[in-house]
């Protein structure tokens, strides 16, 4: 079967950072994906690692290890406007689109 | 990025009827995709949408239960057939485009 594991929930202050971290095993990899879903909308894509290292764009960087089945998500400078499910999602063949997604991290952050 | 629209937004139906969803993408894309999320639930692929060619369907899921056209690039239906309560989730169409995967704004179902 397919294991993508993430942490339930999340809580952190306004301005602080939050690493969400996300673990995988699957049948097959080509790339890990990291969405936010606000309720009640669709996710919005944040991020796509194919390859072992950081990308960061701007408040939110992903980080990936395929050796460890390992990624996590950075959010820092946190807003209001973060509080929101994180999804990890593995794009299981080598065609888009066969996304496998872990149950999502929600993020609740306050003042 | 892709603009992806799906109609409708939302509906109630009745348990027994059928309801198909559209999904339309603003560029021709080969492969299209259909995820069905629960309630408090994740994400969960349904198909993929093949042009010329049946839908492939993931464990679980069959074309009794979800037919799905796509007649061109840019164009899809998922019908949910013969509904029941466990059927309210959320639908969405889903297309990969340049290392990125988009999603519609989803379809909001409930059965009655």
């Amino acid at each position: 079967g397919q294991n993508i594991d993430q942490p339930t929930e999340m809580t952190a202050t306004e301005g602080a950072i939050v690493q969400i971290n996300c673990t995988y095993q699957t049948s097959g990899f080509n790339g890990l994906f990291w969405y936010q879903q606000h309720a009640g909308e669709a996710p919005t894509f944040l991020s796509y690692n194919v390859l072992d290292g950081l990308e960061e764009k701007g408040r939110f960087s992903s980080f990936l290890s395929r050796s460890k089945g390992y990624s996590y998500l950075l959010l820092k400078e946190l807003q209001m406007k973060d509080s929101a499910s994180y999804l990890c999602a593995v794009n299981l063949e080598d065609s888009w689109g066969k996304l496998q997604f872990g149950a999502g991290t929600q993020v609740v952050v306050t003042p | 990025s892709a603009v992806i629209s799906q109609k409708p937004s939302r509906d109630i139906c009745q348990r027994g009827t059928s309801l198909t969803i559209q999904c339309q993408v603003d560029s021709q894309v080969t492969m299209m995709f259909w995820y069905r999320q629960q309630p408090g639930q994740s994400l969960t692929l349904i198909a993929t949408a093949n042009q010329g060619s049946e839908a492939t369907y993931e464990s679980g899921f069959v074309i009794d239960k979800f037919p799905i056209s796509r007649p061109n690039l840019t164009f899809s239906t998922l019908t949910v057939s013969n509904m029941s309560p466990e059927d309210s989730s959320i639908y969405l169409c889903s297309v990969g485009q340049s290392e990125t995967q988009y999603f519609g704004p989803g379809t909001r179902l409930l059965v009655l």
